[in-house]
């Protein structure tokens, strides 16, 4: 079975600072990896994901993140973050490879990043 | 709008009652999912859907919550007789089957349902 682990339930930050979240994640079958980001009152929006080829993903917003298997690890990164960017982040896991079409997601308990100007 | 949409966004029920969700997807995805999210934790797998047919359910599914998607269109989530430990947000997704086998078809994700039991 697949499981996921953010090791920072909170991550305070000021404007203009670089942040990581952090996400590890146990399995031991392939997977797809993904970053989903909840601001308050609304609903769950994918930020970026994983499936294959290049390790390191990037988002629309400046957003980045680094499969690493060997640790397995998937942490998000931005170097210079905005008031904008506080909210609930959560890391999430599904099989990949031939499930990799339809299967259920498993998250993450989230770490809620709040940027202080 | 073209996205998810459910209804109500919010519930309040007092213990004991039954409560009755909706969850539009968007038009012509045939994936539908259902997730638990309670306060401080991630969204949690409750079951799946290809069209009509419910082909996943989670332990986590009691026997007092029941979901249907008669049509394969829109879907309904019920739970009888709630107790205070339901009080949570559930969420819906849904996605396409077009990407095949070895892809990944995106999940959209609704706004939830807050359902708080008192």
């Amino acid at each position: 079975a697949q499981s996921v682990t953010q090791l920072d339930s909170q991550v305070p930050v000021f404007e203009e600072a670089p942040v990581e979240l952090r996400c590890n994640y146990s399995s031991s079958v392939s997977v797809y990896l993904f970053w989903y980001v909840q601001y308050p009152n609304q609903g769950l929006q994918l930020l970026l994901k994983y499936l294959s080829g290049s390790t390191l993903v990037e988002s629309i917003n400046g957003f980045e993140a680094e499969f690493n298997k060997s640790q397995t690890s998937f942490h998000l990164r931005k170097p210079s973050v905005h008031i904008s960017d506080t909210a609930e982040y959560f890391c999430a896991v599904t099989l990949g490879g031939l499930r990799g079409g339809y299967n259920k997601l498993i998250f993450g308990a989230g770490t809620r990043l709040a940027v202080h100007p | 709008d073209t996205g998810v949409s459910q209804d109500p966004r919010h519930k309040i029920t007092k213990r004991g009652q039954n409560v009755t969700f909706r969850c539009d997807p968007i038009s012509e995805h045939n994936r539908l999912y259902w997730y638990r999210q309670t306060l401080g934790q991630g969204p949690e797998f409750l079951t799946y859907f290809q069209n009509e047919a419910q082909l996943e359910k989670s332990r986590l599914l009691s026997d007092r919550f029941s979901a249907e998607r008669p049509k394969g269109s829109f879907s309904t989530l019920e739970i009888q007789r709630t107790e205070q430990g339901d009080s949570a947000m559930y969420l819906c997704a849904s996605s396409s089957g077009l990407a095949g086998v070895g892809l990944y078809n995106e999940q959209f994700f609704g706004p939830g349902t807050r359902l708080t039991v008192l």
